[in-house]
């Protein structure tokens, strides 16, 4: 699976929007942009997926770039609870493919009250 | 609801002792993974199993074992702790086998609340 980029940390203050970026410079064009999350404490836990088009989903949305060489993650209204390790994850499904979900170190975001 | 645990949640052992994990899922899930998480280091896979029978290896596999003798559990030994394996060890599930379905909602993987293990 190709590999990805996020920047260590990002700050947000509540109620505003968030975007998380992700690069993905290598991304094949059967590897699906997988979004966790890691709540401090707690286990990961799945946010949103996407191939080519944006994704809504009630958690976040989902931008995917045109080339999809890169991705952001869009909090429509951060709340404190939002304040998590947000990871970026490639998934090739391509014929079948066996493998595993490979974490990075992710995004740390922060929510300001 | 479906759901995964893990038991115990918090373990304190000396350097030496064999020391088991538990992950138990109730969602039926094919799929099951080992987990841990230290600082610096983010979440590295140590082992995982597609079902009944199957273990495999995942990047940090050594002193650890595995064996899944059903599909709703996959203990994790330590065969002989070292102070190297004090961490925080996740299990998580997935619905898809060992060839995915093409399906990336089959492949969405389900996360325990963790063990925090500490070996002295």
């Amino acid at each position: 699976d190709a590999k990805t980029t996020q920047p260590n940390s990002m700050e947000s203050n509540e109620e505003e929007p968030v975007h998380l970026p992700c690069n993905h410079s290598t991304i094949s064009g059967t590897d699906y942009i997988h979004w966790y999350r890691q709540l401090p404490s707690q286990g990961p836990e799945y946010v949103i997926h996407g191939l080519t088009s944006n994704v809504n989903n009630r958690m976040a949305s989902l931008a995917i770039a045109e080339d999809r060489k890169s991705s952001t993650l869009i909090l429509h209204r951060a709340t404190l609870r939002d304040a998590a390790v947000y990871y970026c994850i490639l998934r090739d499904y391509y014929g079948g493919s066996q493998g595993n979900l490979i974490f990075g170190k992710g995004t740390k975001l922060s929510v300001k009250p | 609801d479906a759901e995964i645990t893990q038991s115990p949640r918090h373990k304190i052992t000396e350097t030496g002792r064999q020391v088991t994990l538990a992950c138990h899922q109730t969602w039926n899930h094919n799929n099951m993974f080992w987990y841990r998480q230290d600082l610096g280091h983010g979440l590295r896979l140590i082992h995982y199993s597609y079902g009944v029978q199957d273990t495999n290896k995942g990047e940090v596999s050594d002193g650890y074992s595995v064996s899944r003798s059903n599909t709703e559990d996959l203990p994790l030994t330590l065969e002989s702790a070292a102070s190297s394996q004090t961490s925080v060890y996740f299990c998580a599930s997935s619905e898809s086998g060992q060839w995915t379905s093409g399906n990336p909602e089959d492949d969405t993987q389900y996360f325990g609340p963790g063990t925090r293990l500490t070996v002295l």
